[in-house]
């Protein structure tokens, strides 16, 4: 069966600092794969989507960005963070293809201070 | 482009009461629809999702949900909550031809005892 993991779970960080949190899929290959990032009554936001190794889609230009340098894993980065990238990131894959039916990992918490 | 609203951002209901969660979507080809369910501090899981066929879609935990192409509605519903289902509901949208899914904004159901 398919896995998503997601790390860390939770993340304080100081404003300016930099940022990497990864995402990586187990037990499907070639897959679609999403950052979507949850703020405080803002709902759920795409950030970025990959139909492939090197192939980043932003949907929201920030001072975030992200790579996918194997088939499955994602990492979304920042080089220096903001007091708004604070918010619930969630990492998300669909098969290739299909109907797009999101499968999501546990998500990680984080915190700008 | 197509867009998914969810009118209601809260819903208050009593146990064994039934509720209805209302989404609208707009999108000017044929569309996959789909509900997720949040727990607090989790990733979205799937409840149910509308692909083809019958209009009537029976998901996880006793929902269901109807395809209504006419009002461009898929309302969720559940005959009588638990408190178990105190939760955040988004709807969300795949058009074919995209590779990503429009989420809205989400529905917090609260079950009061």
């Amino acid at each position: 069966s398919q896995t998503i993991h997601q790390w860390p779970a939770t993340l304080v960080q100081p404003v300016g600092s930099p940022l990497s949190l990864e995402c990586t899929v187990e037990g499907t290959s070639n897959p679609n794969l999403y950052w979507y990032r949850q703020a405080a009554g803002r709902g759920l936001q795409l950030l970025f989507y990959s139909v492939g190794i090197g192939q980043i889609s932003s949907e929201v230009p920030q001072n975030l960005s992200a790579s996918r340098p194997q088939d499955r894993q994602f990492i979304l980065s920042s080089k220096k963070l903001l007091l708004s990238d604070s918010g619930f990131y969630l990492c998300a894959w669909s098969v290739r293809g299909g109907s797009e039916t999101q499968y999501f990992g546990p998500g990680t918490r984080l915190l700008v201070l | 482009a197509q867009s998914v609203t969810q009118l209601d951002s809260q819903v208050p209901v009593f146990e064994e009461a039934p509720v209805e969660l209302r989404c609208n979507y707009s999108s000017s080809v044929s569309v996959y629809l789909f509900w997720y369910v949040q727990y607090p501090n989790q990733g979205l899981q799937l409840l149910l999702k509308y692909l083809s066929g019958s209009t009537l879609v029976k998901g996880i935990n006793g929902f269901e949900a109807e395809f209504n192409k006419s009002q461009t509605s898929f309302h969720l519903r559940k005959p009588s909550v638990h408190i178990s289902d105190t939760a955040e509901y988004f709807c969300a949208a795949h058009s074919g031809g995209y590779q990503k899914v429009t989420f809205g904004t989400g529905t917090k159901l609260q079950v009061i005892p």
